[in-house]
């Protein structure tokens, strides 16, 4: 039943380096695109989001690609850092107001940058 | 997580006992959602409300029931509480334009 599938589930990355999740969504009916970034023992906060009328947002060293005809869209953390190492987790609204502004998650990715 | 407090922190219980847990915001946002996390699973829509009183069910929401009797209050009731129960629970908040939730810092439950 995921509507939206994450990948991948974990990654190490050197810091400096570029670390790239990809997000898959199966329905159209979506509206809105974010990213939220939970580190442990806390709650999940929310990072970057896109709408998909746009193909590309760029917050600091957090860009977010969004390729509406594929359904996939993707996160890039530039000049990855430790303090990064987190799990980030895609996410999708659905667009009727029945929907209730509910997000739908992917299974998140465990980020490990190391120094 | 200013404006959402989620109680307790930690619990265990027993299985086949009763628990609620509780979600309390003081930004008057419309909508309310309890998630649970689990590994490899991200996070599951159990109920949500969007109004006092409105309520609905999401997609994990068996054995889970939800009531909210003013804005600010959330409950999620456990009705007899099974192992598979054990998670972490978030509750959220968003306001009408929907632009994001704020999360609460979770809920870790244990079912013994």
């Amino acid at each position: 039943q995921q509507q939206v599938k994450q990948s991948p589930q974990s990654l190490i990355v050197q810091k400096g380096g570029i670390s790239i999740i990809n997000c898959a969504y199966e329905n159209t009916a979506f509206d809105y695109f974010p990213w939220y970034q939970q580190f442990p023992g806390k709650g999940p906060a929310l990072l970057i989001a896109i709408r998909p009328d746009v193909s590309e947002k760029k917050e600091g060293r957090f860009t977010i690609s969004f390729n509406k005809s594929a359904k996939q869209f993707s996160l890039h953390i530039m000049d990855s850092q430790p303090g990064d190492s987190a799990t980030y987790f895609c996410a999708a609204r659905g667009l009727s107001k029945a929907a209730g502004n509910k997000l739908t998650f992917g299974g998140g990715t465990r980020v490990l940058v190391k120094p | 997580d200013a404006g959402i407090t989620q109680s307790p922190r930690h619990k265990v219980t027993e299985t086949g006992t009763p628990v609620t847990l509780r979600c309390h915001q003081t930004e008057n946002h419309r909508y309310m959602y309890w998630y649970r996390q689990d590994p490899g699973h991200g996070l599951r829509l159990i109920h949500y409300s969007y109004g006092v009183k409105d309520t609905d069910k999401g997609e994990v929401s068996d054995g889970y029931s939800v009531s909210r009797s003013k804005t600010e209050d959330f409950l999620l009731t456990l009705e007899s509480a099974t192992s598979s129960q054990t998670s972490v629970y978030f509750c959220a908040i968003s306001n009408a334009g929907g632009a994001g939730y704020t999360f609460g810092s979770g809920t870790r439950l244990t079912v013994v």
